[in-house]
Order: C-alpha cells, then structure tokens, then sequence
C-alpha cells in the first residue's frame, strides 16, 4: 500500500499549458508539502500544509497555486508553464510539522516543459 | 571513504567499507535533523534522525553524528554494500514547517 502516491509519474507538455499533480496520503499525517528538485538534484521547499491550511510559500510564483480538498490530499496546479519548470516535483507529509517528525515523500512527477 | 571537509558531490567507496558522508548545516536554532537516502527514479527515503540533544545516534549499519558547535552532521555507514549507492541527503528543520534539504552527496560503490 503506497504511503504518499502522486500523479502522474511523468509529464510532458508544451510552454503556455495549464497541467496538474496530484498528491494523496493514507498515512493519516496532518501535514503535507510540494518539493521541487532540480536537475542538479537541489531539493527545494515550495508549500507546506497543516489541516487543509498554507503555512508555507516560499517565494513561489503565483502561476503554482496548491489546493487541499482535505488533509490527505494536496493537489499542485501550474498555469502558463514555462521552461524553467521544468523539474521533478516530490509530495510529502508528515504527522506533524516537519520540524519534529520525518517526512514521507512520493515517488516524484518529472515534469518536462517542451 | 569519506567526503572530506564540509560536502562533495560525490564519494567512491569499495563495497565493504565503511562510508562517511558529511554535511554543514545552517541554522543554528535547528534541533532536529534527518538523512534521506534517494535511489534513482525513487522519492528521498528517511534513514535516520538526531535530536540536537544528543551528539550520536545509531540505527542498522548507520550511525548519524551532530557537532553543533560547529553545525556539522555526518553520516556513516558501516560496511557499505552495491544497495547502498544513492544520493544521500541531510535536513534539518529551519522552522515548524519546513524541512531544508542539503545539496546531496552522490555514493557509488565499486565492487
């Protein structure tokens, strides 16, 4: 039973498109996060969740807006994609805010902007 | 084998031997901290925590040290086998919220 399951595995689109990932957790964590790695393996914060609620952006562009429909799941939207998005975007969670406990992360979406 | 100083990118180690894998973190009110092993293709998978009340921590085959005078974490790995080729990464909790990530430092075991 897979813990953090996100989809798709892979993504390929153009510049300009809208596109979708989403995350689902069965772990019961009250938290949840968006990664963003880079080709040069760089893991980066994007988001953090807490019960549905946005603790966390970091200094993300506008064009990403996560949503969470309910604490298992946290959903990552990206319009007008560009280029430079082009990456490995991971999902996390864990039972409380990272700071004290481990997180859990998916397999990753490789999202390749063409 | 053994990364010397603060990071590299990478470390060759012969399987059987034991591995050590450095990292600096940076903030100084940081008090927990995980290493993450990440194969390709796969998400980061948790290998063990440390608590910045204590300097060592062992698991199997792992043992995690913390120098917080220095803000120095190190990992090893005892007895390094072919699995044991990944990426690893450290982590440490910059605020309730958010974990941040280390550059990561490639292993390879050469049989």
């Amino acid at each position: 039973d897979t813990a953090v399951s996100q989809t798709p595995k892979y993504l390929v689109t153009q510049m300009g498109n809208d596109k979708s990932i989403k995350c689902e957790q069965n772990l019961g964590h009250d938290t949840m996060y968006w990664y963003k790695q880079d080709s040069k393996k760089f893991l980066k914060i994007m988001f953090s969740y807490n019960n549905k609620e946005l603790i966390i952006n970091e200094t993300v562009p506008n064009r990403f807006s996560p949503k969470s429909p309910d604490k298992a799941h946290l959903n990552l939207h990206i319009n007008s994609l560009e280029l430079g998005d082009s990456a490995v975007y991971f999902c996390a969670s864990s039972q409380e805010g990272g700071g004290n406990t481990e997180a859990f992360f998916g397999q990753g979406t490789r999202l390749t902007v063409v | 084998g053994e990364s010397v100083g603060l990071h590299l990118p990478t470390l060759s180690v012969q399987e059987g031997d034991n591995s050590i894998i450095n990292c600096a973190y940076s903030n100084s009110a940081s008090d927990y901290f995980i290493w993450y092993k990440q194969e390709s293709g796969k998400g980061p998978q948790f290998i063990i925590d440390i608590r910045s009340n204590m300097d060592k921590r062992q698991g199997q085959r792992v043992t995690v040290l913390l120098n917080k005078t220095v803000k120095h974490l190190s990992l090893q790995i005892a007895a390094t086998q072919p699995g044991d080729s990944a990426v690893y990464f450290c982590a440490e909790n910059s605020n309730d919220y958010k974990l941040s990530f280390g550059a990561g430092t490639t292993v390879t075991v050469r049989a």
